[in-house]
This record gives C-alpha cells, sequence and structure tokens, in this order.
C-alpha cells in the first residue's frame, strides 16, 4: 500500500526566516495526486494545497510545494514564516485506487513552531 | 458554509463502556469519514459511508460502527470502549463527483478512556 513519511515531528524557525517542511512518499501508482493540510490549535485540518503535476510549483498563502515524482517528494516550504504559521502540518496523497472515494494516505504531521 | 460540525468536542468515557460520537455536514457531500489520530500517528481512516454504503477498514472492522441516518448526519459507536480507544477522532466529508475532491474536516472529538 502507499505510505507518506514526514521524518520531523517538530521543526522550530525564527520569524522571517525560511522553512522547508519534508514529505516523501511510496506508492506504485504513476498518476497521484498530493495535498498538504494544516491544523491550527483547536481548530479543524484545513486544505493549505493540492497538486497532481509533477514539477509544477502549487502556492498558497505564502506557501508552496513542487511535485517531484523522480525524488517521491512534495516538500513544503515557505520564504518568510510568521508567529501565525505556527501549526500542525500534515502530507496526505491519493492514489487512483483510492482517488474513486477520495480515500487520503496522510503522513503522521510535522509541527511547525515559529518563534519571535 | 464549509463546516463539519463534531459533538462532543471531549468525550471521558469508562473502560467496557459504549460511546457514539456525532459528526455533521451541511455541504451536501456524498462521502464521510471517520479517523483515528493518535500522538505522533498519521491519522487513521476508520471507516467512511459513500452516499448510504459504509466502508470499513479490514482491521478496525469489529471495533467500531456507524451509522448515517441522511445525508448530513454521521454517527461512530464504540459498543466497549478499551484503553486503546484513547485518541483524537476527526470527521470529514468530501463530494466525489470532483476528482481528487478535497476533505473538509471537523474539530475532532478528543475521546480519553479511563
Amino acid at each position: 500500500g502507499d505510505s507518506v513519511t514526514q521524518t520531523e515531528g517538530l521543526v522550530t524557525v525564527t520569524e522571517g526566516l525560511p522553512v522547508m517542511l519534508n514529505c516523501t512518499y511510496q506508492t506504485a501508482y504513476s498518476d497521484v495526486a498530493f495535498f498538504w493540510y494544516v491544523q491550527y490549535l483547536n481548530e479543524a485540518p484545513k486544505l493549505l494545497l493540492r497538486s497532481s503535476t509533477d514539477n509544477k510549483r502549487t502556492e498558497h498563502q505564502g506557501f508552496h510545494a513542487t511535485l517531484h515524482k523522480s525524488s517521491s517528494s512534495f516538500h513544503l516550504q515557505k520564504s518568510s514564516v510568521q508567529l501565525s504559521d505556527s501549526a500542525l502540518y500534515y502530507c496526505a496523497l491519493s492514489d487512483p485506487g483510492t482517488q474513486v472515494v477520495g480515500q487520503l494516505t496522510f503522513g503522521r504531521g510535522t509541527r511547525l513552531q515559529v518563534y519571535a | 458554509d464549509t463546516t463539519v460540525k463534531q459533538n462532543p468536542r471531549y468525550k471521558l468515557a469508562r473502560v467496557g463502556k459504549p460511546v457514539n460520537l456525532i459528526c455533521s455536514q451541511t455541504m451536501n457531500h456524498d462521502t464521510m469519514y471517520w479517523y483515528q489520530k493518535k500522538p505522533n500517528q498519521a491519522p487513521k481512516l476508520l471507516l467512511f459511508y459513500y452516499d448510504k454504503i459504509l466502508n470499513r477498514e479490514a482491521d478496525t472492522f469489529e471495533k467500531f460502527q456507524s451509522s448515517r441516518p441522511n445525508n448530513s448526519f454521521c454517527s461512530l459507536y464504540i459498543g466497549s470502549a478499551g484503553l486503546e480507544y484513547s485518541a483524537m477522532y476527526l470527521c470529514a466529508s468530501s463530494r466525489q463527483r470532483v476528482n481528487y475532491a478535497e476533505q473538509f474536516f471537523g474539530p475532532g472529538t478528543r475521546l480519553t478512556v479511563l
């Protein structure tokens, strides 16, 4: 089956500096879609980014990610983090087999803590 | 309104007692999901309803039940809670006519079993 790996449980960054949250995956499918969800404290997870196109940069709310099928990665990046970016970030994938009913395979999540 | 609501937000249960969690959405989504989230683990899909059809994951088949009396509501039922059921339970919904549809999540119910 599919697997999604987020190696860092916690990433701490000083406000104004760049950050990259790692996401790698394993799947037998070539036609897959990837998602980044963000969960702020005491709130519901919500979609941040979505992509299914290889080597195409996707951006939203200052964050960006590029799906690289050659390296099985979909890292999330931001050039200058803000205090309000502190949250839990999940990477997830959907493959053609599970896409029919919208099933997602999640990583364990990376908590981003931004300090002043 | 893209809100998914979950009740209660916090639930305390005794070992061996039943637990019933409720989820609702008003987006007319055809699919509703239940996930279990434990610390430092990925959200684990327990089951989902596509319209009126219930699909349960093989490894949780006997532990969780669910009902969907109408399009808007979905419940998660634990017949006899064990300590291992302590977790955050997330409900989500989506519309499956859209390729790689976004899932809309509720804020979760934190279940503590004592």
